[in-house]
């Protein structure tokens, strides 16, 4: 366990359908990180949050909106997602957000959309 | 652009041998990076890192190599084991966003098979 955890694990959604997902670290940590990892495909950053505020939105589509209500816990909302937005979506947290910081990934959520 | 990458995509070796996985990167500003491994159905696992006024960096079973002259880097696993078998991926910070965040590119990954 990397004290950064997930949930849900997998989740299969209609493109009309709203859901979040939850990601939660146990680390004391003050920067989180949406990831979206596609098959044979590098991990891509979606958004960077620092000490809870937004510090990076790498072009993501507006029907991905991020919430970051403490250091704590992330969430992304996710509403009106297309067929190859289906992908594994990892969390990660790293103390100070600085560029040398170590990021810690929790399991990811399996997510498809039908 | 500038990425980080793999020379191989897959590498297959016996238990016990030495594995060597390989990265190159492009961008002469990183200035940090790590060795992730990630298993099958969870998310990518910390390794090992290395900075980049280094050039070897030992763990257990596993040392990283930098050579900023050719801008490679490298992970060897001594003695590999079957639960060694996954992806590895390396990753790299860009020197100048100490301010924005941890900013690491990741590369696309090595699948490690060991074979008993």
């Amino acid at each position: 366990e990397t004290g950064v955890t997930q949930t849900p694990r997998h989740l299969v959604m209609g493109m009309t359908n709203k859901k979040s997902l939850k990601c939660e670290q146990h680390l004391g940590h003050n920067a989180m990180y949406w990831y979206k990892q596609s098959a044979k495909k590098p991990l891509e950053l979606m958004f960077v949050y620092n000490f809870k505020e937004q510090t990076e939105n790498n072009s993501v589509p507006s029907r991905f909106s991020p919430e970051c209500p403490n250091s704590s816990h992330l969430f992304l909302h996710l509403h009106t997602l297309q067929p190859e937005d289906s992908a594994l979506y990892l969390c990660a947290s790293s103390p100070l957000g600085r560029g040398t910081d170590t990021q810690y990934f929790g399991p990811g959520t399996r997510l498809t959309v039908l | 652009g500038e990425s980080v990458g793999l020379h191989l995509p897959t590498l297959s070796v016996q238990e016990g041998d030495n594995s060597i996985i390989n990265c190159a990167y492009s961008n002469s500003a990183s200035d940090y990076f790590i060795w992730y491994k990630q298993e099958s159905g969870k998310g990518p696992q910390f390794i090992i890192d290395i900075r980049s006024n280094m050039d070897k960096r030992q763990g257990q079973r596993v040392t990283v190599l930098l050579n900023k002259t050719v801008k490679h880097l490298s992970l060897q696993i001594a003695a590999t084991q079957p639960g060694d078998s996954a992806v590895y991926f390396c990753a790299e910070n860009i020197r100048g966003r100490e301010t924005s965040g941890s900013r690491l590119t990741f590369g696309e990954g090595t699948q490690l098979t060991v074979n008993p």
